[in-house]
């Protein structure tokens, strides 16, 4: 098994310019997360989707959109990119809210 | 609003030495805490949780933590470090659905 797989890796973006960032997970999870990482500030929810077709919002989803493709897929996409934007993204995946989160390894994001 | 606090931004210690990772939480309802480990360039990986029952739970790689709920903390702790255990090392606590991230303790084991 994979686990939780995020492409691309590294992406370096100008201000304005759109970009989607691609999850996935083989572990047959309902619950998938992304979230967002800068020095300091630990990990922020973005969004979160309970289960296949849902989504939610979660403490900073401003200047994001979430797609829950199927029950596998989790995709982030940022319309018009921001310097405020830089930053690791991390997509996790779990079987429900009281239980461990499965992390994939993180995309580092340079808005300039 | 919900938060965790971990008081400690960066902790230095010695190899084989004890260490203590302190974590605070704001709500003193029912909660379920976990440490989380973060290598460099990697994800986290889970060290340990409570959901219930004992107060001192046993984690991953001799990493053990203690719940109180009177004082609303889960402090990890490691008898003797490695250097293998410099990482940074997040507290998180579960408020409703969703996870509530502290803002991270970064392990500097020094030999």
């Amino acid at each position: 098994n994979a686990g939780v797989t995020q492409t691309p890796k590294f992406q370096v973006l100008k201000t304005g310019q759109s970009m989607t960032l691609q999850c996935a997970q083989d572990m047959n999870h309902n619950s998938m997360y992304w979230y967002r990482q800068d020095p300091g500030m630990g990990l922020r929810l973005i969004y979160y989707s309970a289960s296949e077709g849902t989504t939610d919002k979660g403490e900073v989803p401003n200047g994001y959109n979430v797609s829950r493709l199927n029950k596998r897929e989790f995709s982030l996409r940022l319309e018009s990119a921001a310097p405020s934007q830089t930053s690791v993204y991390f997509c996790a995946s779990g079987s429900g809210s009281w239980n461990e989160q499965f992390f994939g390894p993180g995309t580092r994001l340079t808005v300039l | 609003a919900q938060s965790v606090t971990q008081l400690d931004s960066q902790v230095p210690v010695f190899e084989e030495a004890p260490v203590e990772l302190r974590c605070n939480y704001s709500s003193s309802v029912s909660v379920y805490l976990f440490w989380y480990v973060q290598y460099p360039n990697q994800g986290l990986q889970l060290l340990l949780k409570y959901l219930s029952g004992s107060t001192l739970v046993k984690g991953i790689n001799g990493f053990e933590a203690e719940f109180n709920k009177s004082q609303t903390s889960f402090h990890l702790r490691k008898p003797s470090v490695h250097i293998s255990d410099t990482a940074e090392y997040f507290c998180a606590v579960v408020y409703g659905q969703n996870f509530v991230f502290g803002p991270g303790t970064r392990l500097s084991v020094l030999p």
